[in-house]
């Protein structure tokens, strides 16, 4: 079944500290990708964004994601966690080639950072 | 701050009522994109319109319907409403169908 996987549906980190969030897709295609996140109360904020080319895309706030086709991943990845990176981070995949322009989001994954 | 508007910020009403929910899309869009998200189901899709025609539906319930104006404003009509309608519900847009969502604030749904 096509899917947006989020393994883990909460992670603490201290601050400082590297980040890794983890997104796993299952489409016949390479879907076109996208992390947002979402603070508390607050509506959803794209961070960044994989279409085609280069593998490693940067986003917004330090972040960036890396595409792995043989894994069907797109991991999301910080190196020095601030307190104010404490939210809730969804990864969402389009299928633009299907003619479906909706998106289809995985279930979160929250984000802690302690001092 | 994204562009993208939604009116009211927050709603409570009474089982059985009718609610409609407003956004405004960025300057320039066409596309308007409408999505509930609940604590049991997470982020679904309901709804795309593209300048002013609708072009896919996905769980969107045969209670609830949307429309997108002229000036391409939207509107999500939420009718007998229950309590598991509560929820928030988001509205995106995008310069046309194939190209990046950008996301309202929501309308966070009370249903008592």
């Amino acid at each position: 079944a096509q899917s947006v996987t989020q393994p883990d549906i909460h992670i603490t980190v201290s601050e400082g500290a590297s980040l890794e969030l983890r997104c796993n897709y299952s489409y016949g295609a390479t879907p076109y990708l996208f992390w947002y996140v979402q603070s508390p109360g607050q509506g959803l904020q794209l961070l960044l964004k994989y279409f085609s080319g280069d593998t490693l895309v940067q986003g917004i706030k330090g972040f960036e994601a890396e595409f792995k086709r043989s894994q069907s991943s797109f991991n999301l990845r910080k190196p020095s966690v601030h307190w104010s990176d404490a939210a809730e981070y969804f990864c969402a995949v389009a299928l633009y080639q299907t003619g479906a322009n909706n998106l289809f989001f995985g279930t979160g994954t929250r984000l802690t950072v302690i001092p | 701050d994204s562009g993208v508007t939604q009116t009211p910020k927050h709603l409570i009403t009474a089982t059985g009522q009718r609610v409609t929910l407003r956004c405004s899309p960025r300057s320039g869009d066409l596309s308007v994109y409408w999505y509930q998200q609940s604590l049991d189901q997470g982020l679904q899709f309901l709804i795309h319109y593209y300048n002013g025609e609708e072009r896919a539906k996905g769980n969107i319930l045969e209670r609830f319907s949307a429309q997108q104006f002229p000036d391409l404003h939207s509107e999500l009509n939420l009718s007998s409403l229950e309590l598991g309608d509560s929820a928030l519900y988001f509205c995106a847009s995008s310069e046309t169908p194939s190209e990046t969502q950008y996301f309202g604030p929501g309308t966070r749904l009370l249903v008592l």
